[in-house]
């Protein structure tokens, strides 16, 4: 079946500082939608981006992510990190076709920005 | 943004009895899931309901798990008999159509003693 991988548990960087935060995945279809969800304190998970076409850039927020089908990945990443990107984030992928709704999740990994 | 509503938020249960998660979905949403993070792992899909039918279940959508949305009220997890390796933490989520982005709600932290 799909595989969501997110190496680091946790992920520490000063305030203003670069951030990347990975993600690879396993998956037999061809079409995929993949996702970074992000959960704050106390709150649900919410769509931070979201894409299905290779080699192509999305950004939302200060963060952005590129799909790369060639390395099976989706790492998301900020130039400059700030207080307020301390949370959960998740990587999740969902097959585009065939009215399969599953999300596959990996395991999340914290973020904490320090001063 | 549209919120997903759960409740409660814990819930804490001797093991065999049963339990009920409700879940309040976006209002205008037809398509609801469930999906289950023990602590430590990632979440995993549970179950897809729509049009008052499971379209889709996992292998861990036991026997003793059933999704239900009476007339459009709360769309409920119930589990009958509890089991010590319920004890997780339950999201619910919905959304407007097949394929559409997932909203999820904050959680039910169940606790199987």
């Amino acid at each position: 079946g799909d595989s969501v991988t997110q190496t680091e548990g946790l992920v520490t960087v000063t305030e203003g500082l670069p951030v990347k935060l990975n993600c690879t995945y396993q998956t037999t279809y061809l079409t995929i939608a993949f996702f970074w969800y992000v959960q704050y304190l106390n709150e649900a998970p919410q769509v931070l981006l979201k894409s299905s076409t290779d080699n192509k850039r999305t950004e939302h927020q200060g963060f952005h992510a590129t799909l790369h089908k060639s390395s099976s990945s989706f790492h998301l990443q900020k130039s400059s990190a700030q207080l307020s990107d301390s949370a959960l984030y998740y990587c999740a992928l969902r097959p585009a076709t065939g009215g399969n709704n599953k999300l596959t999740f990996g395991q999340g990994t914290v973020l904490s920005v320090i001063p | 943004g549209p919120k997903v509503l759960q409740i409660p938020s814990h819930q804490i249960i001797d093991m065999g009895q049963m339990v009920t998660l409700n879940c309040d979905p976006v209002s205008n949403h037809l398509y609801f899931y469930w999906y289950k993070q023990i602590l430590g792992q990632q979440m995993e899909f549970l179950v897809n309901f729509y049009n008052g039918k499971v379209m889709e279940k996992s292998k861990l959508f036991k026997d003793q798990f059933s999704v239900e949305r009476p007339d459009g009220s709360y769309f409920t997890l119930k589990i009958q008999p509890t089991a010590l390796e319920d004890s997780a933490v339950y999201f619910c989520a919905s959304s407007s159509g097949q394929g559409r982005e997932q909203y999820f709600g904050p959680g039910t932290r169940l606790t199987v003693l």
